[in-house]
C-alpha cells in the first residue's frame, strides 16, 4: 500500500495569499487529520474529517479551513497568510477497519510565508 | 484543556545506556497513548502505543509504560544505538473521534 501522500513538499507565500494543501490518505483510511508543527509549539491539532465530515477541531482561527472529498481525499486551506503561518503542514490518515486511533503522517507540506 | 506534558526537552546518552522520556496527561477520559519517532526532515512515525487497559507493553528494546491514576506515561529504550537519535513525542488522544494532544518533544542524542 502507498502511504499517506502530500502535495505540494515545498510552499513559498506571501503575506495576504491563500493557499491550498492536498493530502492522500492510506487506500482504506476514512479518518484524515491535520497538525501544524513548528520548532516552537511542537504539532498542534487543526483539524479531522471522517467520511467528509469534521469531526473535530482545534484552536486555531477561522482562517484555517478544510474538506474531505468522498475518495477520502482531503484539503486543507489557510487564507490571508500571516508570517507566524510557516510551519511544517502533517496530514495524518487513519483506518477505522482496524485500530482507528493509529494515525499514519505524511511527509508534510513546508510552507514559507514571506 | 487538554494538556500533555513531556519531559526531559533534550536528553543525551552513551550507545548502550538507557533512555527514559516521561509524559502526563490531564484528560482522565484519555484511553490511547501512542509515542513517535521524527528524524530529521522526516514524517513521524509510530513507534509503540498503549492502550488505558494495559500497564505495560514492549516491543524489543523499547517499552513504554502507563500509570493511569497519576496519569503519566513513560518510554523506555534500552541498549540505546546511534539509530535511536531522534525527536521522540508522547501523545494522547482526547476528547471524541481522533483528536491527538502531543508533547513537547525530547530530543535525544545517542552518543559513540
Amino acid at each position: 500500500k502507498a502511504g499517506v501522500t502530500q502535495t505540494p513538499r515545498y510552499l513559498i507565500k506571501t503575506r495576504g495569499q491563500q493557499v491550498t494543501l492536498s493530502c492522500s490518505p492510506i487506500s482504506g483510511h476514512r479518518s484524515v487529520s491535520w497538525y501544524q508543527q513548528t520548532p516552537g509549539q511542537g504539532l498542534q491539532f487543526l483539524f479531522e474529517y471522517f467520511s467528509e465530515t469534521q469531526r473535530n477541531k482545534g484552536n486555531f482561527p477561522g482562517r484555517f479551513s478544510g474538506r474531505q472529498f468522498s475518495n477520502s481525499r482531503s484539503e486543507m486551506n489557510v487564507s490571508t497568510l500571516e508570517l507566524g503561518d510557516s510551519a511544517l503542514y502533517l496530514c495524518a490518515s487513519s483506518d477505522p477497519q482496524g485500530s482507528n486511533e493509529k494515525l499514519f503522517f505524511g511527509s508534510g507540506t513546508q510552507l514559507s510565508v514571506l | 484543556g487538554e494538556n500533555v506534558e513531556q519531559h526531559p526537552s533534550t536528553l543525551s546518552v552513551q550507545e548502550g545506556d538507557s533512555a527514559v522520556i516521561k509524559c502526563t496527561y490531564s484528560d482522565s477520559a484519555s484511553n490511547y497513548f501512542p509515542w513517535y519517532k521524527q528524524e530529521l526532515g522526516k514524517r513521524p512515525q509510530l513507534i509503540i502505543d498503549i492502550r488505558s487497559n494495559v500497564g505495560e507493553k514492549k516491543d524489543q528494546r523499547i517499552a513504554v509504560t502507563l500509570n493511569k491514576t497519576a496519569k503519566h506515561f513513560s518510554l523506555h529504550i534500552t541498549e540505546t544505538q546511534p539509530e535511536d537519535s531522534a525527536v521522540y513525542f508522547c501523545a494522547a488522544i482526547t476528547g471524541g473521534g481522533n483528536k491527538l494532544t502531543f508533547g513537547t518533544g525530547t530530543q535525544l542524542k545517542v552518543e559513540l
